[in-house]
């Protein structure tokens, strides 16, 4: 069964208003999850490392005012993208790992309209 | 250049046939290697880790060749299931912080 949840995995909001998307890792405490993002026939692409307890780490060139990144528990991290704009529509997916193999959630098909 | 490179593909393979294909890397510190694969609007699953004498699973064989840092991966007596993306990831260090080739895209036709 699945380690790691995404919610929700569909979402389709206006253009202007904010998206909470969650992530859960199930049977086991994720210190760090991770935030990619996926356009059409692309690869994943790191947006952000999420750590508990403390800040988020950005990558290069993603506005960590615009993707909020909260991971207040060992299970939970979330990732809000605030002031959404049609560009922002992408599959975005977290990951968590547990030893060397990273897990992901279901992934969460954003369409911004 | 990109930290890890794939072939995009698409490789047209006939059922029961054979197809390799190879990804490279520019971090020679890297330390852990794997192939993922992705369905279609899927989040990736892991296939394989790719370990330094090889090793198969199956039908699936995996390489790595730190001299020239490549890996590959090759698949025996394809399956129409298998076509799938195929994405070479590799891991720098520890903490499963995950650089992801573009995906190598595999076809197979019966």
């Amino acid at each position: 069964g699945a380690v790691v949840s995404q919610h929700p995995s569909r979402v389709i909001c206006k253009s202007g208003t904010s998206v909470k998307i969650e992530c859960r890792s199930l049977d086991f405490q994720a210190t760090t999850m991770f935030w990619y993002r996926q356009f059409p026939k692309q690869s994943l692409m790191l947006m952000a490392t999420s750590n508990e307890g403390s800040k988020a780490t950005y990558e290069q060139g993603v506005e960590k005012d615009k993707f909020l990144i909260n991971h207040a528990s060992l299970t939970l991290s979330t990732l809000t993208v605030t002031s959404a704009h049609p560009e922002d529509s992408s599959f975005y997916i977290c990951s968590a790992g547990r030893t060397v193999e990273a897990f992901f959630g279901q992934g969460t098909r954003l369409t911004v309209v | 250049r990109k930290e890890v490179e794939q072939d995009p593909g698409p490789f047209n393979v006939p059922e029961g046939a054979t197809v390799a294909f190879n990804c490279t890397y520019s971090n020679s510190a890297s330390q852990s290697f794997f192939w993922y694969r992705q369905d279609c609007r899927k989040e990736p699953k892991l296939l394989m880790s790719v370990y330094s004498s090889g090793n198969e699973d199956g039908r699936f064989t995996a390489q790595l060749n730190r001299a020239s840092q490549y890996i590959s991966l090759l698949i025996r007596d394809s399956k129409l299931s298998d076509s799938a993306t195929y994405l070479c990831v590799v891991n720098v260090a520890a903490g499963n912080k995950l650089t992801f080739g573009g995906g190598t895209r595999v076809l197979v036709k019966p």
